[in-house]
C-alpha cells in the first residue's frame, strides 16, 4: 500500500527566499507524481507533473524533482512571494490510477 | 475552456440522509474520481470511473456510490450520513482512464453533517 509522507508540515520564510519542500513514497512502482497547491477552502491547482520516465520538471519560479530508488520527491521555489502561502500537496499515482495524496506542507511567505 | 465544474458549492444536511454531489469534467475528458478531504488532511481516493464503468473504488463504506452518465459527468451519493462525513469532496477528471494521465480538479462541494 502507496503512503506518501511530507515535510514539513508547516513552513515560515521571509519573502525572497528560496526554499524546498520534500515529499517521499514507499512504493516506488509509481506512474507519475503530481504536485497541487490549495488556497483556503478552495481544490486543488496542479502545479508540475512528472512521468516515472522523467527525473525533473519546471515551471516558471517551480522545480520539481523525482528519485524513484530513493521515493523521494522535491519542490524547489525560487524567490517566494506572499502569494505563493498557501498549501502544497504531493500525490504519487500508482496502479489503479488512483493517487495517494500526504498530508500537505503549509506554506506562509511574509511581506 | 470550463475546468472541471462541481455543484453544489456548499451543503448542510443532518445525520441519517442521503446526499447527491454532481461533477462534470473538462470536455474531452472521458474519466472522472471522487476524493474526501477531510480538514487538515490529504485527499482520501473514493472511486474512479472510465467510460461509465467503475474502475477503481477506495476503503469506503457501501453507503457511497457514485455513476457516471453517457456524457462523462458524474454523480457521488452518500447514504445514511454520519457526522464524520463532513469534509470537502473534490472531483478530478483525466483525458482517459490510464495510469499516466494527469487529473485535473474541480473546486469541490464542502459537506457539512450536522
Amino acid at each position: 500500500k502507496q503512503e506518501v509522507t511530507q515535510i514539513p508540515a508547516a513552513l515560515s520564510v521571509p519573502e525572497g527566499e528560496n526554499l524546498v519542500l520534500n515529499c517521499s513514497f514507499t512504493d516506488s512502482a509509481i506512474y507519475n507524481l503530481q504536485w497541487f497547491r490549495q488556497d483556503p477552502g478552495k481544490g486543488l491547482t496542479s502545479l508540475l507533473l512528472i512521468q516515472s520516465s522523467q527525473r525533473e520538471q519546471t515551471s516558471g519560479r517551480l522545480n520539481a524533482s523525482l528519485d524513484k530508488s530513493s521515493g523521494r520527491s522535491t519542490l524547489y521555489i525560487a524567490a517566494s512571494q506572499p502569494g505563493d502561502s498557501a498549501t502544497y500537496l504531493c500525490a504519487g499515482k500508482t496502479s489503479g490510477s488512483r493517487l495517494t495524496f500526504g498530508e500537505g506542507t503549509q506554506l506562509t511567505v511574509n511581506p | 475552456d470550463a475546468g472541471v465544474t462541481q455543484s453544489p458549492t456548499h451543503l448542510i444536511k443532518t445525520r441519517g440522509q442521503h446526499v447527491t454531489l454532481r461533477c462534470s469534467p473538462i470536455s474531452g475528458h472521458k474519466s472522472v474520481s471522487w476524493y474526501q478531504q477531510v480538514l487538515g488532511q490529504g485527499p482520501q481516493f473514493i472511486f474512479q470511473y472510465y467510460e461509465k464503468e467503475e474502475r477503481g473504488r477506495g476503503n469506503f463504506p457501501d453507503r457511497f456510490s457514485a455513476r457516471q452518465f453517457p456524457n462523462y459527468s458524474s454523480e457521488l451519493n452518500v447514504n445514511a450520513l454520519l457526522l464524520g462525513d463532513s469534509a470537502l469532496y473534490l472531483c478530478a477528471s483525466s483525458l482517459l482512464g490510464g495510469d499516466t494521465y494527469e487529473q485535473y480538479f474541480g473546486p469541490g462541494t464542502r459537506l457539512t453533517v450536522t
